[in-house]
């Protein structure tokens, strides 16, 4: 059982350069969600879905682009990489009904 | 805005010491909290899941308990061994179930 898988894992960008973080997810969860991770702190919730053709901005949108065209996959473009988007990205999915959040190994970004 | 904070930053235990991670909340108006385990360069895992509507969840040797009223979680782990060794995160769920996380108590379990 795969669960939720992120690709790539690692990446180095230049300034100004795009990018797209893939995520999937493989049990048929309604709901998924973008997080980026900085040393010392907490998840920040980039972006969310609640369902194939529909999403919403999280707390840390600003850079970031989603799109949710089925339901299983949920992609994350960089247009205009910058350093302040060096991270660790997490993508993560739930059936809402459970709660639990399933999350993918993460993918670590750094822009030089 | 809610904010969550973790209690303390980090910890560093003998093994088979019983201990407690605390977790604070502004804003009671939460549908649910979890606590996850982070490994050095690796995703989260849920441990526990506590529904707003309940008071405490146990998994083998783990505990977690929810005062709303309080804003106040904790994550009790009994006899701890090495292999607890690892960053504990606390998240509150709202809405659409988006998660607030706090900034984690790093555990260190001395053999």
């Amino acid at each position: 059982n795969a669960g939720v898988t992120q690709t790539p894992k690692f990446r180095i960008l230049k300034i100004g350069q795009s990018m797209t973080l893939q995520c999937t997810q493989d049990m048929n969860h309604n709901y998924m969600y973008w997080y980026r991770q900085d040393p010392g702190m907490g998840l920040k919730l980039i972006y969310y879905s609640v369902g194939a053709g529909i999403t919403d901005k999280g707390e840390v949108p600003n850079g970031y682009n989603v799109s949710r065209s089925t339901t299983e996959d949920f992609p994350l473009r960089l247009e205009l990489a910058a350093p302040s988007q060096t991270s660790v990205y997490f993508c993560a999915s739930t059936q809402i009904n459970t709660g639990e959040l399933f999350f993918g190994e993460g993918s670590r970004l750094t822009v030089l | 805005k809610q904010e969550v904070t973790q209690i303390p930053a980090a910890l560093s235990v003998p093994e088979g010491e019983n201990l407690v991670l605390n977790c604070s909340f502004t804003d009671s108006a939460i549908y649910n909290l979890q606590w996850f385990r982070q490994d050095p360069g690796k995703g989260l895992t849920s441990l526990l899941l506590i529904q707003s509507s309940q008071r405490e969840q146990t998994s083998g040797r783990l505990n977690a308990s929810l005062d709303k009223s309080s804003g106040r979680s904790t994550l009790y782990i009994a006899a701890s061994q090495p292999g607890d060794s690892a960053t504990y995160l606390c998240a509150v769920g709202g809405a659409t179930n988006k998660l607030i996380f706090g900034t984690g108590t790093l555990l260190a379990v001395q053999p």
